[in-house]
């Protein structure tokens, strides 16, 4: 069954600790990206990766940080440093970065602090 | 990426044809519209897109004015399913970066 998966589907971070939410595709696609979603809002670009081995920073990556050593994988570390992680994030690839192609998304975490 | 404009919340009733619009009237040349769809608590889903010529696939029908100023997404019989928050989107074709910018959206609700 081909698509992008997100795990866990929820979760929970103390203060003061980092956590790191996993995207995974099998759509063979060079292109991922990671964006934020808060309640009642459209969502903003915080990472995106056109390549292994390479990554961009979007809008909002302060207090983020992603990493590209394969293909199919683009984990999202959510640092100390951001102050205000709770957030709906979603994860999403295409097969390039040209404006036609189409981004498909993953089904998001929904991440909470306690 | 030309900013675009939707209505807040629209209504239709099960069966009948949904009719979505969206103004962009600054939009370029070399951009196309983008429809995606957002269920509660679930990613955006894409549905469909075009530059001029109207486009339609399994999903729904994409209607694009002649000046290309604005667009419409039709759901040809909606079904409870359909309620979701519906996102209209200009990209240009080609750069290095390609991300989305999700307005608010319409929140569609299909009702009985």
């Amino acid at each position: 069954d081909g698509g992008i998966t997100q795990s866990p589907k929820y979760l929970f971070r103390k203060e003061g600790q980092n956590v790191t939410l996993s995207c995974e595709q099998n759509l063979n696609h060079d292109a991922m990206y990671w964006y934020r979603q808060d309640p009642g809002q459209g969502l903003r670009l915080i990472y995106y990766s056109q390549i292994v081995n390479d990554f961009q920073k979007g809008d909002i990556a302060e207090g983020y940080s992603v990493s590209r050593e394969k293909k199919e994988s683009f984990p999202l570390t959510v640092t100390s440093a951001q102050k205000n992680p709770t957030a709906f994030y979603l994860c999403a690839s295409s097969r390039g970065t040209s404006g036609q192609e189409t981004q498909y998304f993953g089904p998001g975490t929904r991440l909470l602090v306690l | 990426d030309a900013k675009t404009t939707q209505p807040t919340s629209m209504d239709c009733a099960e069966g009948r044809a949904a009719n979505l619009p969206c103004n962009h009237s600054t939009i370029s040349g070399n951009e196309y519209v983008y429809w995606y769809r957002q269920i509660h608590s679930q990613g955006p889903q894409y549905i469909i897109h075009g530059l001029k010529n109207n486009e339609t696939n399994e999903m729904a029908s994409l209607i694009i004015t002649e000046d290309r100023k604005s667009s419409t997404l039709i759901l040809p019989h909606a079904t409870l399913r359909d309620t979701a928050v519906y996102y209209c989107i200009v990209r240009v074709v080609g750069g290095t970066a390609s991300k989305l910018t999700f307005g608010t959206g319409t929140r569609l609700q299909v009702t009985l």
